[in-house]
């Protein structure tokens, strides 16, 4: 059963530039979630989708947007790229009706194994 | 806000018993701990619900005090395995909550 799959490991980008990365959620999960993790921190969150809209949002400025597909894939969008947006970025995906009988904020996250972006 | 973690770090013997500690400045419903391996994904270890309802490991426990806003993970007889850094991820409500997880706490277990 494959897990989250996440697609660059690892690139690098100069100031400026755009970058997308892209992420297949667990077999049977339906909710993707962003997650920005930069060197010795906790993964902050950036936002989650389901049923392909944006569902809730972290404190993260318009240069971070997002897309689900219909087959439940995401992709991450960042604009504009900064030196500070350096760091390793998590998908993590769970299912709508998770193991708290549909409660979303106790579902279980898969987390896949990130994206490092370094800007130069 | 971030919730608080401690200890930061903490090195113990294989065998010895582990406590990390979580608080948030929000009422809680839920508390999720993850771990995560260096240059790995988190991984999940448990969710504690309001109600005292608990869904995680085998051999991790934890505690859910409501009234002062902390979750404890307590590791017993820990292993080399357990080494990694714990992350503590509070909510405040029962709907599509994005995780705040803490700064983590470093665990090193040692032979």
């Amino acid at each position: 059963d494959a897990g989250v799959t996440q697609s660059p490991t690892h690139l690098i980008k100069t100031r400026g530039q755009q970058v997308t990365l892209r992420c297949s959620p667990k077999s049977g999960h339906d909710t993707v979630s962003w997650y920005q993790q930069a060197l010795g921190q906790g993964p902050q969150f950036i936002f989650q989708y389901y049923e392909e809209e944006e569902r809730q949002r972290g404190n993260f400025p318009d240069r971070f947007s997002g897309h689900q597909f219909p087959n439940y894939s995401s992709e991450l969008n960042v604009n504009a790229l900064l030196l500070g947006d350096s760091a390793l970025y998590l998908c993590a995906s769970s299912s709508a009706f998770g193991p708290a009988g549909g409660v979303s904020g106790a579902n279980v996250l898969t987390f896949g194994a990130g994206s490092r972006l370094t800007v130069l | 806000q971030q919730p608080v973690q401690s200890p930061q770090a903490v090195i113990l013997r294989e065998g010895e018993d582990a406590v990390i500690n979580c608080s948030s400045s929000k009422a809680l419903y839920s508390v999720h701990w993850y771990r995560q391996k260096h240059g790995e994904a988190p991984v999940f270890l448990m969710i504690l619900l309001k109600g005292g309802e608990q869904k995680g490991h085998e051999k991790i426990s934890a505690s859910f005090n409501e009234k002062k806003q902390q979750s404890s993970l307590y590791l017993t007889a820990s292993q080399l395995s357990y080494s990694g850094t714990y992350f503590c991820g509070p909510t405040s409500g029962g709907g599509a909550d994005g995780l705040t997880f803490g700064k983590g706490t470093h665990l090193i277990i040692q032979p």
